[in-house]
């Protein structure tokens, strides 16, 4: 079965600085990754995705992570934060085509952008 | 933007009380979910569908935990009997596929008193 950790549970950051949330997964095969961010009150909302090829992937608001199968890491990254990114982001993980269907979510890490 | 639409946003019941849930999926995705989200933000897989049909469930679902996706109305998620430790956000989610991407509702925050 597959799982998903993320080592910090909560990063604070300046705003403008880099950033970079882990994420490690375990899974026999290759499976479908994913990192969802969710703001106060809110579902969750998908930043990106990555099923194959290109390891580096774009997603949505300058968000990008990099899916590594020798590491089993799939880190998201953004090159300046906005203190609009403060959020909890969630790495999920699905077993693609194996017949198994659940979806299996981090326990998130709560991001913090100060001024 | 997610049009998964789940009502009510609150839910407060009584323990032993039912408490039900509905999601409306996005047009054209014929795979829901239904997850629990914990006040630790933990995720627990509860049961989803393909169309109308139930592909996996976890056990406490079988028990207290009913769902079903009519055709042609909306999902829904009930307790049977509420107990304490059930409060938590309710999250429904649909899918195009069983393994693409799912999109989430703002989900049912459920209060156990």
């Amino acid at each position: 079965a597959q799982s998903v950790t993320q080592p910090d549970a909560r990063v604070t950051v300046s705003e403008g600085a880099s950033l970079q949330l882990r994420c490690k997964y375990s899974y026999s095969a290759t499976p479908y990754l994913f990192w969802y961010v969710q703001y106060p009150r809110q579902g969750l909302q998908l930043l990106l995705k990555y099923y194959s090829g290109d390891p580096v992937v774009q997603g949505v608001n300058g968000f990008e992570a990099e899916f590594s199968k020798s590491n089993s890491s799939f880190h998201l990254r953004k090159a300046s934060v906005h203190w609009s990114d403060s959020a909890v982001y969630f790495c999920a993980v699905s077993a693609g085509n194996t017949g198994n269907y659940k979806y299996v979510f981090g326990a998130g890490t709560r991001l913090k952008v100060i001024a | 933007n997610s049009k998964v639409i789940q009502t009510p946003r609150y839910l407060v019941k009584g323990q032993g009380q039912k408490a039900k849930m509905r999601c409306i999926p996005e047009k054209g995705h014929p795979v829901v979910f239904w997850y629990q989200q914990n006040k630790n933000n933990e995720f627990k897989f509860l049961i989803n569908f393909q169309n109308q049909e139930v592909l996996q469930q976890i056990d406490m679902t079988e028990k207290r935990f009913s769902a079903e996706c009519p055709s042609n109305s909306p999902c829904s998620l009930e307790i049977q009997s509420s107990e304490a430790g059930d409060s938590a956000l309710y999250l429904c989610a649909s899918s195009r596929t069983t393994n693409t991407e799912v999109f989430f509702g703002k989900g049912t925050r459920l209060t156990v008193v």
